[in-house]
């Protein structure tokens, strides 16, 4: 049982390329979350999914965009990346039905942007 | 969200209890405390939840105080694994679906 894996696990890109970070998930959950986490920032939610085929906006939702095409995947684009993307973006899970703030995390995608 | 306040960093001597506060003054009926941790380089941890009564599970236990305002995490024989920064939370279980960690402890285990 692998939980929450993200991949890549580091990743530099120049301004303005494009990427995708991958999060899936084997726990059969239905709601699934991308967060930046920045210094002296904490954790700030990108977007989030209530379940396959659905999407919404967090509090930071601006310069990404989110696919969940599959209940185990949950997909992070940046189309044209800037260096205040900078940053390590984690990838969370949690079930239905359990408190909202019980969520299972991956161990993070580190992005430099040049 | 309740406003928790707690010690920026804190050692503990390994095989030890590690204790670490939260205080939550303006908790209301409604919000539970949650406790978190992040080990350096990986991502959040959920350990524990509660909301009046003690708490106890595999990794550590939850003393909240009768009036709620104020509670302690306990490691009950910290290792050099539980080297992380601790979280408190306190929030209800309705709302929206941001999760917001503070700055939390800094707990260090000394060999």
């Amino acid at each position: 049982n692998a939980g929450v894996t993200q991949t890549p696990k580091f990743r530099v890109l120049k301004t303005g390329q494009s990427m995708t970070l991958l999060c899936a998930q084997d726990m059969n959950h239905e709601y699934m979350y991308w967060y930046r986490q920045d210094p002296g920032m904490g954790l700030r939610l990108i977007h989030y999914s209530v379940g396959e085929g659905t999407t919404a906006k967090g509090e930071v939702p601006d310069g990404y965009n989110v696919s969940r095409l599959k209940k185990q995947n949950f997909l992070l684009g940046l189309e044209s990346a800037a260096p205040s993307q900078t940053s390590v973006y984690f990838c969370a899970s949690r079930k239905t039905g359990t408190p909202k703030n019980i969520q299972y995390f991956g161990a993070g995608t580190r992005l430099s942007v040049l | 969200d309740a406003k928790t306040t707690q010690p920026p960093s804190m050692d503990c001597a390994e095989g030890r209890a590690a204790n670490l506060p939260c205080n939550h003054s303006t908790i209301s009926g409604n919000e539970y405390v949650y406790w978190y941790r992040q080990i350096h380089s990986q991502g959040p941890q959920y350990i524990i939840h509660g909301l009046k009564n003690n708490e106890t599970n595999e990794m550590a236990s939850l003393i909240i105080t009768e009036d709620r305002k104020s509670s302690t995490l306990i490691l009950p024989h910290a290792t050099l694994r539980d080297t992380a920064v601790y979280y408190c939370i306190v929030r209800s279980n309705f709302g929206n679906e941001k999760l917001t960690f503070g700055t939390g402890t800094r707990l260090t285990i000394i060999p």
